[in-house]
């Protein structure tokens, strides 16, 4: 049971490149979220799914896409990196029954 | 819009002392969940302790303690008999009602020193 997986752990881009982060877990919950954590501001909600096909906008959507096309991932795509985006990124997973969300390792992304 | 607050940027504490760590939130919702989440040096999140609104008693888990006090808006972790393992940050949740979405605080960088 690898529970929730991110890749990759690190990368740079340069400033307009596109990529996609990936979040994948193996224990069939509905919910999964991504989080950005910048420096002295927490984790904050990027965007959410609560099933496949579903997804809605967190608290800092704009220049993120996901898409929900399986249970099990959820991945993030930049269209058009920014220094801004610079930020390490969780994705995480849960269940409505559930208390705890459980998180990935996280990527830490750097757009020069 | 629910909040969470965490003022206290830094604690130190010494190994085997208790320590408490602040959390206040601000939400219109009656049903809410508080989490407490510990990030090592390592990065990764790790699930402490949780507590429903409606939950009766403070929530416990082995060294760890939610002082809940629902009038004030407080969620307060307690640690009790410090490791040094403990120095981490920690960063106290909401959950919005229906949805498993988190609204974090800023964290509290905590410092175990022998």
């Amino acid at each position: 049971n690898a529970g929730v997986t991110q890749t990759p752990k690190f990368q740079v881009l340069k400033t307009g490149q596109s990529m996609t982060l990936q979040c994948a877990q193996d224990m069939n919950h509905e919910y999964m979220s991504w989080y950005r954590q910048d420096p002295g501001m927490g984790l904050r909600l990027i965007h959410y799914s609560v099933g496949a096909g579903i997804t809605d906008q967190g608290e800092v959507p704009n220049g993120y896409n996901v898409s929900r096309s399986t249970t099990e991932d959820f991945p993030l795509r930049l269209l058009s990196a920014a220094p801004s985006q610079t930020s390490v990124y969780f994705c995480a997973s849960t269940r409505q029954a559930y208390n705890e969300q459980f998180f990935g390792p996280g990527t830490r992304l750097t757009v020069l | 819009a629910q909040k969470i607050t965490q003022t206290q940027p830094g604690m130190f504490v010494q190994e085997k002392e208790a320590v408490t760590l602040d959390c206040t939130y601000d939400t219109s919702d009656p049903s809410y969940g508080l989490f407490w989440y510990k990030q090592p040096s390592s990065g990764e999140m790790i699930f402490l302790i949780y507590q429903g609104s409606y939950d009766q008693q403070n929530a416990t888990e082995g060294r760890y303690s939610l002082n809940f006090q629902k009038a004030r808006k407080s969620a307060n972790l307690v640690i009790s008999a410090s490791q040094l393992g403990d120095s981490a940050m920690y960063f106290c949740a909401m959950r919005s009602p229906g949805f498993q979405k988190l609204v974090f605080g800023t964290g509290t960088r905590l410092l175990v020193s022998p």
